[in-house]
Order: C-alpha cells, then sequence, then structure tokens
C-alpha cells in the first residue's frame, strides 16, 4: 500500500518566491497534518485537518503561511512570500481519526530558501 | 499546555548492550504517550504507545516502554541494540481534546550504534 506522498522532496528557492508542498494522505485516513522540523524547533505542528476540515491552525507561523484540504486525498502548504527562516523539513502526516494517536508520516519536503 | 522533555540529546550504546532513553511529560490529565523512531532522511514511525491499562507496553522491534505516573515518565528500553537501531527518538503527548491525534513532540534523542 502507498504511504503518506509528499512532493517536491527537495526545494530550493529565493527568498521572497512563493513556495507549494504537496501531500497526498492513506486512502481512508481522516486525518491530516502538516509539521515542521527544525534544528532549533524540534517538531512543530503547523495544521491539523479532520475530514478535510481545519481543526487547529494555532501552529502556523504568520499569514505568509496557509494550507488547503480540497478532498480527502490532496493537502498543500503553502508560502508566500518565503524567507530563508522558513528553511525547514516539512512532514505531512495522516491518520485513521480513530483515536489511536497513529500518525502515518511522508518522507518530507526539504525546503531552503536563499 | 502539555509538554515532553526528553534530556538526553544524543546517547552512544555499543551492538548488544540495553538502552534506555528517557521521557518525561507534563499533562493534566491522563496522558496519552507515544514514542515514534526517524530513520535519517525519513518520516516519523510509530513505535508504541501507551492509553491506559498495563504500565508497561511492548512496541516493534523490540522496544517496550513504561509509564510511571508518580515520575512523570514514559522512558523506552530496549534490552540488546542492534546497528538498525541507529536513530532519532522521540517522545510524544496525545491531547485528548483533539482525540489524542495532536501530538506535542520532544526534541528527540539521537541514538548511535557502535560495533
Amino acid at each position: 500500500d502507498a504511504g503518506v506522498i509528499q512532493s517536491p522532496r527537495h526545494e530550493v528557492t529565493e527568498m521572497g518566491q512563493e513556495v507549494t508542498l504537496r501531500c497526498k494522505p492513506i486512502s481512508g485516513h481522516n486525518s491530516l497534518f502538516w509539521y515542521r522540523q527544525t534544528m532549533m524547533r524540534g517538531l512543530e505542528l503547523l495544521i491539523y485537518f479532520n475530514n478535510n476540515v481545519p481543526i487547529d491552525d494555532s501552529g502556523m507561523p504568520e499569514d505568509r503561511f496557509s494550507a488547503k484540504m480540497p478532498n480527502a486525498s490532496f493537502s498543500t502548504l503553502k508560502i508566500q512570500p518565503s524567507e530563508p527562516r522558513d528553511s525547514a523539513v516539512y512532514f505531512c502526516a495522516s491518520s485513521l481519526g480513530s483515536r489511536t494517536g497513529e500518525l502515518f508520516f511522508g518522507e518530507g519536503s526539504r525546503l531552503t530558501v536563499l | 499546555a502539555q509538554s515532553v522533555t526528553q534530556p538526553d540529546i544524543h546517547i552512544t550504546v555499543s551492538e548488544g548492550a540495553s538502552l534506555e532513553l528517557r521521557c518525561n511529560y507534563s499533562y493534566g490529565a491522563t496522558p496519552y504517550l507515544f514514542w515514534y523512531v526517524q530513520s535519517p532522511g525519513q518520516g516519523l514511525q510509530l513505535l508504541l504507545k501507551y492509553f491506559s491499562g498495563d504500565t508497561l507496553v511492548q512496541g516493534i522491534k523490540g522496544f517496550e516502554a513504561e509509564f510511571k505516573r508518580s515520575q512523570s515518565s514514559f522512558n523506552l528500553r530496549k534490552p540488546s541494540v542492534h546497528w538498525s537501531d541507529a536513530a532519532e527518538y522521540f517522545c510524544a503527548v496525545g491531547e485528548t481534546n483533539f482525540g489524542n491525534e495532536k501530538l506535542t513532540f520532544g526534541t528527540g534523542t539521537r541514538l548511535t550504534i557502535i560495533p
């Protein structure tokens, strides 16, 4: 079975450019999460969707970040404009939404903003 | 708000030796606790979880963890490590208001295995 699929795996861009990260969750999973991982701050939850609806976006750093989930099989995380401090690995994860606490993570998108 | 502390940033263990990774949590209610493992360049994978019941829980790859309420700890153990266990290990606590799906992770412990 396919796991969580993220694209691109690596992105290098210049400050001020728009960045779009994509995620395809595991089929049948009801919840989707976007995390950011950096050396300084570790793993931070950015936003959490359940049944395509944003439940908690308190971790979104600022208005430059936005996330959408137009349907059950696709989500995007957009940064506009990007800044060097946004450089990180961004993980998407999905779960069954059955209170198991088991999240299935993608392999991550490594973003470098120059 | 809940929080998780992993006091050891990096641990080095000889292959075949026993392992214990420490985790302390802060949470007002009964905690739902997890250990995840991250291999280089990969996402995180669930090792084990504690919701209730027996305080000693078994996980995949021969790992176990013990929940100790009096010490607010959930330490991960393995009796004999293998070179393939080299990875980063994250302890996490689930927020019950969000169905235990909203996880707060610790900063991680990087495990190095030496021959």
